[in-house]
């Protein structure tokens, strides 16, 4: 099974400023790597997939890179409405998650 | 819009059964690929089950396989997972997740709320 590791835990920044959360596998997954958004209550949403693929409606804040078994999700100016448990996923051999990053508010 | 809505969970004794159902709307059903997801208290999401847009494939995690059994029904818009020989171990919120229709990604692109199961005596 392909273990990933979200770092940090937990995460504080300011709104407005640049947040970069990571992401590693136990061994390659190429791009096969999706981020979700979850916030308390709701179902997780789709953030980024191809590892760097915005999906459907995800502004252009949200970010994601790396390949192999390093990645990154950049939100480059932070809202509100971004602070969530974000977690990362890979799909390159069935599939597995994260534990997830807190973002929250510093 | 699309949705999905989970049904089914609740309270079971040990060794017991279970069927989940998970209602589709906003999309046509019979072109996605779908799968059940699931959240243990404390503990990440762990993948359960896949299943083809014509049941043609099927997939198990190894923590359910002989246990869990994946179905739909595209003339009614549902996906179901029955849950047999059920032990505190399966006591989690179950997800129900849409495929994304990017072929190249095996994504999750709409998730239900989730329903709870508790395996206890």
């Amino acid at each position: 099974e392909i273990v990933m590791t979200q770092s940090p835990a937990t995460l504080s920044v300011s709104p407005g400023e640049r947040a970069t959360l990571s992401c590693r596998a136990s061994q390659s997954v190429s791009s096969n790597l999706a981020w979700y958004q979850r916030k308390p209550g709701q179902a997780p949403r789709l953030l980024i997939y191809g590892a760097s693929t915005r999906a459907t409606g995800i502004p252009a804040r949200f970010s994601g890179g790396g390949s192999g078994t390093e990645f990154t999700l950049t939100i480059s100016s932070l809202q509100s409405e971004d602070f969530a448990l974000y977690y990362c996923q890979q799909y390159n051999n069935w599939y597995t998650f994260g534990q997830g990053t807190k973002l929250e508010i510093k | 819009e699309v949705q999905l809505v989970e049904s089914g969970g609740g309270l079971v004794q040990p060794g017991g059964s279970l069927r989940l159902s998970c209602a589709a709307s906003g999309f046509t059903f019979s072109t996605y690929n779908m799968y059940w997801v699931r959240q243990a208290p404390g503990k990440g999401l762990e993948w359960v089950s896949y299943i083809s847009t014509s049941s043609s494939a099927i997939y198990y995690a190894d923590s359910v396989k002989g246990r869990f059994t994946i179905s739909r029904d595209n003339a009614k818009n549902s996906l179901y997972l029955q849950m047999n020989s059920l032990t505190a171990e399966d006591t989690a919120v179950y997800y129900c997740a849409r495929r994304i229709a990017d072929q190249t990604a095996k994504a999750f692109d709409y998730w239900g709320q989730g329903t709870l199961v508790t395996v206890s005596s």
